[in-house]
């Protein structure tokens, strides 16, 4: 399974954009990047996907690089509410059944 | 449409004590997930299903079993709990794109 690098903690202003970055340099073609999000102890959330293009919802935009092996999920404007541990995974269902590895994700503080 | 489910909430056993924890989604989902979160770290995968009447390990399934009867649950069990096993217990079930999270079971082990 191809494994995901991120920054343990980052910090952000409140109302500014919140720029996260991670690294999946071993990435297969048919492979999926997905983001989630946990606040405090709830079950993940889900934010956003995509495989090749950039992708945006009513949550976060998401780049992917051309060559694929590093993506940044963008909060536009971010919220105290945002606070949150944000997790990278690469998922691929054809080829995995779609089982997935979390780790340990960034830690990411809005600051008012 | 009530989501993913996850029964009990919290639950204390003693050390080889069997319990088993149930997970169930409405959405007709064909995957579904076990993972356990340690404090201060990400999920971890123990054991997964995509579909009814198979399972797979995943990344931690020792000392854990589970059953997929029906397509709409999904069960851990422990067979012998161990403090090692105190953790907080997530189910989530996928189409398979995106995955839904039940609330989780805060399990300990004393």
């Amino acid at each position: 399974d191809a494994k995901t690098t991120q920054p343990p903690s980052m910090d952000c202003a409140e109302g500014r954009a919140a720029n996260l970055p991670c690294n999946h340099s071993t990435i297969s073609g048919n492979e999926y990047v997905y983001w989630y999000r946990q606040i405090h102890s709830q079950g993940p959330q889900y934010i956003i996907h995509g495989l090749k293009n950039n992708e945006t919802n009513e949550m976060a935009s998401l780049i992917i690089t051309e060559d694929r092996k590093s993506s940044t999920l963008i909060l536009p404007h971010a919220t105290l509410r945002d606070t949150a541990v944000y997790y990278c995974i690469v998922l691929g269902f054809n080829t995995n059944a779609g089982k997935s590895t979390f780790g340990d994700g960034t830690t990411l503080t809005v600051k008012p | 449409n009530a989501g993913v489910t996850q029964t009990p909430k919290f639950r204390v056993l003693k050390t080889g004590q069997s319990m088993t924890l149930l997970c169930a989604q409405d959405m007709n989902h064909e995957y579904m997930y076990w993972y356990r979160q340690d404090p201060g770290m990400g999920l971890r995968l123990i054991h997964y299903s995509v579909g009814e009447g198979t399972t797979a390990k995943g990344e931690v399934p020792d000392g854990y079993n589970v059953s997929r009867l029906k397509k709409q649950n999904f069960l851990l069990g422990l067979e012998s709990a161990a403090p090692s096993q105190t953790s907080v217990y997530f189910c989530a079930s996928s189409y398979p794109t995106e995955q839904y999270f039940g609330p989780g079971t805060r399990l300990t082990v004393t």
